[in-house]
């Protein structure tokens, strides 16, 4: 069965330092999020990405925070200066259909445990 | 402003027993409720999804309700397993609205014990 992937699935760094997040969709998935999770708290929606640019983002999704989608298969995010307050789980999910499909449903990956010292 | 709440915030069951776990929103215009078992350090496993036009589904031993009109939904859960221990949430999305941009709620914590 096809899943989401991520990697790595943990990742340790220093404060103000930048890291990458990649996430492996679904082959056949059109749109793409990112989600966090603060420990012990709800997950968070970040970014819905769609032919090749966000098309929705939420208040935490700040200038820090960057997307891309580098080829056909890798979905990334990117944190530019991390802060302590990043440290969190954080998901990627792709779904087939969007915002024009009722049934959109989302498969998550596994999560990157993000930890920043 | 969009909510989803859920209850209980945890559940303790005996391995076998029935549960229900509930979930009220304010989203609107509504588009559909999802709920999502998730497991310690993993991500969501979606169980279920509805539109308005649904008042139940059923996945296996999980059965959800969705009562558009006082917008509530709930998840029954039959012949509780071992493995059934995990956090649920209940999410919903908004018509106008991307799909990702969904209201999470906070999720009931449920313990099987045997």
């Amino acid at each position: 069965e096809p899943e989401v992937t991520q990697t790595p699935s943990h990742q340790v760094t220093q404060m103000g330092q930048e890291v990458i997040l990649r996430c492996v969709p679904i082959s056949n998935h059109l749109y793409f999020y990112w989600y966090r999770q603060i420990l012990g708290q709800k997950v968070e929606f970040l970014v819905s990405f769609y032919n090749n640019e966000i098309s929705e983002k939420s208040e935490i999704f700040d200038d820090q925070f960057s997307v891309e989608r580098p080829d056909g298969s890798n979905f990334t995010l990117k944190i530019r200066s991390t802060k302590l307050e990043d440290s969190a789980m954080y998901f990627c999910a792709s779904s087939e259909l969007g915002r024009e499909g009722a049934y959109n449903e989302q498969f998550f990956g596994p999560g990157t445990r993000l930890t920043v010292l | 402003k969009n909510q989803v709440e859920q209850s209980p915030q945890s559940l303790i069951i005996l391995e076998g027993k029935n549960c229900t776990l509930q979930c009220n929103y304010t989203v609107s215009p509504f588009s559909n409720l999802r709920w999502y078992k998730q497991d310690t350090g993993r991500g969501p496993v979606s169980l279920t999804i509805m539109t308005f036009s649904e008042n139940t589904k059923s996945n296996g031993r999980y059965t959800a309700t969705l009562d558009a009109d006082t917008k509530q939904s709930s998840l029954h859960i039959t012949a509780s397993q071992l493995s059934d221990s995990a956090s649920y949430i209940c999410v919903v999305s908004g018509l106008n609205t991307n799909a990702g941009k969904s209201t999470f709620g906070d999720g009931t914590t449920l313990t099987v014990k045997p």
